[in-house]
């Protein structure tokens, strides 16, 4: 099966830009997930998605952020206006939440430096 | 909030070495625990899931153990190799499916 796509690989952008990321998760998983992974750190969640709706998005910065998920397929978070400390790798992920023993399915990720 | 911990941050062994990862979690009322690998400028891979109600799960010379009620994980290689190198995640799933991840443990194994 096609894995978690997303792009770009790689942006850089100056602090008070904006920028924006595009996820196309694994055909038929309903849930999908936005981490951040800061150098060092294990990645972090944003925002999950049970088809178009949102499950959680406690830990988004929502002054600055925000994700949609059109049609309960494609995935976009964008970055409004950029901070340095927004410099991480942003992960998307996929499961198939009716099978219990489904793991999650990363892409692997767009690498944002903000200078 | 669950927090998880892994212990050693880094760890250099000789080819051949059988070893131990370990990961530490402070809330036990998990679904399952995930251990994932991470190459450098790549995605996260999954390597062993396990369910809360199985004690260990293994893949070649991958065995996960899952000792939930003191919210203790270890990952154990054996015979390890040079493409082993790379950084393990642990991973613990509560009842949304959301993930909190360790900070990894960054293994090199030297030929």
């Amino acid at each position: 099966e096609a894995g978690v796509a997303q792009s770009p690989r790689y942006k850089i952008i100056e602090k008070r830009q904006s920028v924006a990321f595009w996820c196309n998760p694994i055909s038929g998983h309903a849930t999908l997930y936005w981490y951040q992974q800061i150098l060092g750190q294990g990645p972090k969640l944003l925002i999950q998605f049970q088809n178009n709706g949102v499950v959680d998005d406690s830990q988004l910065p929502k002054d600055r952020f925000s994700a949609e998920r059109l049609k309960g397929v494609d995935s976009t978070l964008k970055i409004q206006p950029a901070k340095l400390e927004d410099s991480a790798v942003y992960l998307c992920a996929s499961s198939n939440r009716d099978r219990v023993d489904s793991p999650l399915h990363f892409g692997n990720g767009t690498r944002l430096t903000v200078t | 909030k669950q927090e998880v911990t892994q212990i050693p941050a880094a760890l250099s062994v000789p080819e051949g070495e059988n070893l131990v990862l370990n990961c530490s979690f402070t809330d036990s009322a998990i679904y399952n625990l995930q251990w994932f690998r991470q190459d450098p400028g790549k995605g996260l891979t999954s390597l062993l899931l396990i369910q809360s109600s199985q004690r260990e799960q293994t893949s070649g010379r991958l065995n996960a153990s899952l000792d939930k009620s003191s919210g203790r994980s270890t990952l154990y290689i054996a015979a390890s190799q040079p493409g082993d190198s790379a950084t393990y995640l642990c991973a613990v799933s509560g009842s949304a499916r959301q993930l909190t991840f360790g900070s990894g443990t960054q293994l090199t194994v030297l030929p």
